[in-house]
């Protein structure tokens, strides 16, 4: 029943590596998140998008792309990974960017990069 | 700039009994929305309650309820007959109109203790 699934779970790269985190959702939404949770913290916004073929930057895209080749699909893309970059990815999706609606969250993967 | 701040990093209480949790927000848009999130163990986010400020009923779902303060731009989660399984991190978040993303706060620890 789980409508936003991601994987791998977890990763462990290398720095300067390229790794990619998969987000596949089957609420029919539009829109779709990328977050990074660090240890103790909220979530950031890394990057969005509320229709296919097109992304939006959020609050730190720096060192990130993003992908959203079908509205089921978004995709998180670190080209050169780094320490910094290790944390936990969270994927959601919602019917409509922000408005009242909740957004639905995936397991997350957890990313270490040594 | 739009701010959302919970102060109380971590709470204990007794199985049973009735816990608070305050979050504390800053906007400047007219309308808005506010969201409380439960984190488990696991790592699982789960939306569980949202008030719109232009409501002047607290809302309620089950055991969780708002305590909405809008002179004080307050927004406390109460959780009534608490159970072990409520033992999760709690996320006070914010959507305005005018910048449409939703902003988290770091997160207050629920401990229950039977």
């Amino acid at each position: 029943e789980a409508a936003v699934t991601q994987s791998p779970r977890s990763k462990v790269a290398v720095t300067g590596g390229k790794v990619t985190l998969s987000c596949h959702q089957t609420n029919n939404h539009d829109y779709m998140y990328w977050y990074r949770q660090d240890t103790g913290h909220g979530l950031r916004l890394i990057h969005y998008s509320y229709v296919a073929d097109s992304t939006e930057k959020g609050d730190i895209p720096d060192g990130y792309k993003a992908s959203r080749p079908s509205q089921e699909n978004f995709s998180l893309i670190l080209e050169l990974a780094s320490l910094s970059q290790t944390a936990v990815y969270f994927c959601a999706s919602s019917p409509d960017w922000g408005s009242s609606y909740e957004q639905y969250f995936g397991p997350g993967t957890r990313l270490t990069v040594l | 700039a739009q701010k959302v701040t919970q102060t109380q990093t971590s709470i204990s209480v007794v199985e049973k009994t009735t816990v608070t949790m305050d979050c504390v927000y800053e906007t400047r848009d007219s309308s808005y929305f506010l969201f409380w999130y439960k984190q488990t163990a696991s790592g699982e986010i789960v939306f569980l309650i949202r008030q719109d400020s232009y409501k002047k009923e607290n809302a309620t779902v089950g055991h969780y309820s708002l305590n909405f303060q809008k002179p004080k731009s307050s927004i406390g989660l109460i959780i009534t007959a608490t159970q072990i399984e409520d033992s999760a991190v709690y996320f006070c978040a914010m959507r305005g109109d005018s910048n449409y993303q939703l902003i988290w706060g770091s997160g207050t620890k629920l401990i229950i203790k039977p």
